[in-house]
């Protein structure tokens, strides 16, 4: 069974912590994404990245950075947690050339 | 500037009976593509229904239908004969073209589907 899967659940980080958010894939999938859910707001993108070591912005990108030093591995790192970074973040991936993504389970953070 | 326009918060329907959520979007792009999600409490988002720009006919999954109509740019989802199970929060959302071999996702805002017994 293909998956994307996501480190943790439930993560509860003080503000001004250095926080790491890990997705990992098993389906050899170039493309990987990062969303965070808001209520109201929908699902917005954060970075994605499109092969190892290559990132790109999203719409949402300020207070985050990215890394994807293999294939099946894109973390989003939070370098100074704030509490305005409290939400439910999505990790998904694609192949190239195939639309559809297949999405993780999700992380709800909580900044404190 | 692309948009996906989810205009219905929440929505509550009588089960077995039929129910439309709607969704318009906005794209100066010829080719696109749009999808419908489903968001069940438990979190994971399971995709439905996908409809290219291109696509001669509407697109059909079971119970899901994409009522795809280019000239309004819309894009609506029928689920028929619903059931409890489908209580969940929908989302609608739009492939852009993609540059950097990335095709991204844009996602409307969400509508709170709930099925009264």
């Amino acid at each position: 069974d293909v998956k994307v899967t996501q480190s943790s659940r439930y993560l509860v980080k003080r503000t001004g912590e250095k926080v790491f958010l890990e997705c990992v894939q098993d389906m050899d999938h170039e493309n990987m994404f990062w969303y965070r859910q808001d209520p109201g707001l929908g699902l917005r993108l954060i970075y994605f990245s499109y092969d190892v070591k290559m990132k790109e912005k999203g719409d949402i990108p300020e207070g985050y950075s990215v890394s994807r030093e293999k294939k099946e591995r894109f973390s989003l790192i939070l370098e100074s947690a704030s509490t305005n970074q409290t939400s439910m973040y999505l990790c998904a991936s694609n192949r190239r050339g195939f639309y559809g993504y297949t999405f993780g389970s999700g992380t709800r953070l909580t900044v404190v | 500037a692309q948009k996906i326009t989810q205009t219905q918060p929440g929505m509550f329907v009588q089960e077995k009976e039929a129910v439309t959520l709607d969704c318009t979007y906005d794209t100066s792009d010829p080719s696109y593509g749009l999808f419908w999600y489903k968001q069940p409490s438990s979190g994971e988002m399971i995709f439905l229904i996908y409809q290219g720009s291109y696509d001669q006919q509407n697109a059909t999954e079971g119970r899901y239908s994409l009522n795809f109509q280019k000239a309004r740019k819309s894009a609506n989802l029928v689920i028929s004969a619903s059931q409890l199970g489908d209580s969940a929060m929908y989302f609608c959302a739009m492939r852009t073209p993609g540059y950097s071999s990335a095709s991204k996702i844009i996602f409307g805002s969400g509508t709170r589907l709930s099925i009264r017994p």
